[in-house]
């Protein structure tokens, strides 16, 4: 089954304590993408990746780091996490086809950060 | 800078009653308009994108149209199944493969 998958779905941590968020996708994607969703203001991209090893910030990257060392895996990591980065946070992936592509998007992490 | 509103928030109807869902957009160079749907603690599920004014797609009681300024989703005969949050997303020719969202339309549909 075509599908991207999130770990963990739910995490709970304290401010400062180091974490990654994983994604992976089984559709060989080039792109991959990862947003925040937050009451009000919708969906906000942070980072993107067009292909293994090239990745740029998107929307609101600050606080973030990513990484694209394979094709299918584009981890979320944040070094020192804040209260202000509670959120639900989406990883997405698309074919780059034309331009025209339609994103797909995993199950989603609800992080809490107290 | 690009951007999408849409209306209303939220949308209560009954089981059989026909309505409109909008989204305004302002984009520089629109590639796509797209439509999800998302579902309490569920990652967004595509829907339809449309490409240039006058498009039309349909997908059982849904069915998105495109003008130069706003989209539709028309939702006819809604069964209560229906009911999640209805996302609209623009990709501009700025930013590669940036969708810039709306804040969504929240439906309940009753029996």
């Amino acid at each position: 089954e075509a599908q991207v998958t999130q770990n963990p779905r739910y995490l709970i941590t304290v401010t400062g304590k180091k974490l990654t968020v994983t994604c992976s996708q089984n559709m060989n994607h080039e792109y991959m993408s990862w947003y925040r969703q937050d009451p009000g203001l919708g969906l906000r991209q942070i980072y993107y990746s067009m292909n293994v090893e090239v990745t740029d910030k998107g929307d609101v990257p600050e606080g973030y780091k990513v990484s694209r060392k394979e094709k299918r895996n584009f981890p979320l990591i944040l070094e020192s996490p804040s209260p202000n980065q509670t959120s639900l946070y989406f990883c997405a992936s698309s074919l780059p086809t034309g331009g025209y592509v339609t994103q797909y998007f995993g199950p989603g992490t609800r992080l809490t950060v107290l | 800078e690009d951007q999408v509103t849409q209306s209303p928030e939220a949308l209560r109807l009954q089981e059989g009653e026909s309505s409109s869902l909008n989204c305004s957009y302002t984009v520089s160079g629109l590639r796509g308009l797209f439509w999800y749907r998302q579902d309490p603690g569920k990652g967004p599920e595509f829907l339809f994108t449309l490409y240039s004014a006058g498009e039309e797609k349909e997908k059982e009681r849904l069915k998105a149209t495109l003008t130069k300024k706003e989209s539709f989703l028309h939702i006819t005969a809604p069964k209560p199944e229906d009911s999640a949050t209805y996302l609209c997303a623009v990709l501009g020719d700025t930013g590669f493969q940036k969708l810039v969202f709306g804040t969504g339309t929240r439906l309940l549909v009753s029996p």
